[in-house]
């Protein structure tokens, strides 16, 4: 069966701090997989979007960036992490070239940057 | 005006009430998705439907194509219930979600 893991569960941070969060995916192949941010009060926002290994998509202009450097790993970074970084960070995954596949989410990251 | 809209935003119920929480959306879709977040913040796919009607034990969802309106039943709620409802839909030909910005239920014994 497939599983999706997210490390750290949380995360404290001071601006201007390096972040780096790691997503990995176990019992798939070729995955679509997705970063996402849920911000207080609010719904969710998709920030990348990767099709495959080193092929990312940016849906948002922002602080942030990402990185597919395996097939089943997906790792979202900044370089100075700002105030408006904190937020709920989800991964998921969904089945490559099917667009009719539900997504699959991981536990997520609670960041909090102060 | 969000593309999609949920409502209502939060609600509260006794155990064993029936609830209905409502979404609507303005754009084309292929799909619709009911998600559940938990407190913790983990989500659980609940539905995945593009037309009718699904049913999956005191949960059933429902969604009217031409009217861009769907609904998410709980029947016999239980404060085990208590969670944020998600809805998110995925326009056409693309495999990206547009959510909502989330139901909170709580459920009282």
């Amino acid at each position: 069966s497939q599983t999706i893991h997210q490390w750290p569960a949380t995360l404290v941070q001071p601006v201007g701090s390096p972040l780096s969060l790691e997503c990995t995916v176990e019992g798939t192949s070729n995955p679509n997989l997705y970063w996402y941010r849920q911000a207080a009060g609010r719904g969710l926002q998709l920030l990348f979007y990767s099709v495959g290994i080193g092929q990312i998509s940016s849906e948002v202009p922002q602080n942030l960036s990402a990185s597919r450097p395996q097939d089943r790993q997906f790792i979202l970074s900044s370089k100075k992490l700002l105030l408006s970084d904190s937020g709920f960070y989800l991964c998921a995954w969904s089945v490559l070239g099917d667009f009719y596949n539900e997504q699959f989410f991981g536990p997520g990251t609670r960041l909090t940057v102060l | 005006k969000n593309e999609v809209e949920q409502s209502p935003q939060n609600l509260t119920a006794q155990e064993g009430e029936f609830i209905t929480i409502n979404c609507s959306y303005s754009v084309g879709i292929s799909a619709l998705h009911w998600l559940q977040q938990h407190p913790g913040g983990g989500i659980v796919s609940l539905f995945m439907l593009s037309s009718g009607k699904k049913k999956h034990g005191r949960l059933i969802a429902t969604i009217n194509i031409q009217e861009k309106h769907s609904s998410l039943h709980i029947t016999a709620s239980h404060p085990r219930d208590s969670a944020v409802y998600i809805c998110a839909v995925r326009g056409v030909n693309t495999d990206k979600l547009i959510f909502g910005t989330g139901t909170r239920l709580q459920v009282f014994p």
